[in-house]
């Protein structure tokens, strides 16, 4: 099946520094990306979506100012946790779609993020 | 929008038993995808099963979308099957995949 990468898959911060996640789709292009968060124990809950060359698509109550989303290319997102605080501490999986609602679906192995 | 509900909530088999587990959504979907998700987070696809059966090795799982509800069986239960099975679906003129709550599935040995 197809790849998603994620990096890094760890990452431990101060709080009121800034983190970057990438998501790559390593052999399929990737027209649409997800960002997901997932506290323990719970299900995963979408942040936003974005299109390749367009702005994100944020869900009701994710601060855009927050988790920047850039889509860049076919191939690589990235998201940008600005000033992170302690509540911010979570894992975030990217996710990525090489066509529309009838494809698959792909997972990154996620990235646990732990601001002290 | 769409409901997904999960059941059960948790699991907990013998080696070697065999489960089911449910997924009720509330509308009309494109797509259905299920997905284990291991010990280290990684969300493994399972299955692409908008209708239809499919089977994989000890897994097959069932989709009766006129009935709006999927089933993922496991045979033969192992302790590495254990973790966080999720149901997703992306409903029908939707733009996003919306996911259930999952079952937690733990194998004794």
């Amino acid at each position: 099946g197809a790849v998603v990468s994620q990096h890094p898959s760890r990452v431990i911060c101060k709080s009121g520094t800034s983190v970057k996640i990438e998501c790559r789709s390593l052999d399929f292009q990737a027209t649409t990306m997800f960002w997901y968060r997932q506290f323990p124990k719970q299900s995963l809950m979408l942040m936003a979506t974005s299109n390749e060359g367009s702005k994100a698509t944020y869900e009701q109550g994710v601060e855009k100012d927050k988790f920047l989303i850039n889509h860049a290319s076919l191939t690589l997102s990235t998201l940008t946790v600005t000033s992170a605080h302690p509540e911010d501490s979570s894992f975030y999986i990217c996710s990525a779609k090489s066509g529309g609602a009838t494809d698959t679906q792909y997972f990154g192995p996620g990235t646990r993020l732990t601001v002290l | 929008g769409i409901q997904v509900e999960q059941s059960p909530p948790d699991l907990i088999l013998q080696e070697g038993a065999n489960s089911t587990l449910r997924c009720n959504f509330s509308d009309s979907v494109n797509n259905l995808q299920w997905f284990h998700q291991n010990p280290w987070g990684q969300l493994i696809n399972l299955f692409y099963i908008p209708s239809g059966t499919k089977q994989n090795g000890r897994l097959s799982a069932t989709t009766v979308a006129t009935e709006r509800y999927s089933l993922l069986y496991i045979s033969s239960s192992q302790t590495t099957d254990s973790g966080v099975y999720f149901c997703a679906v992306w409903e029908t003129g939707g733009f996003k995949t919306i996911f259930g709550a999952g079952t937690r599935l733990f194998v004794k040995a």
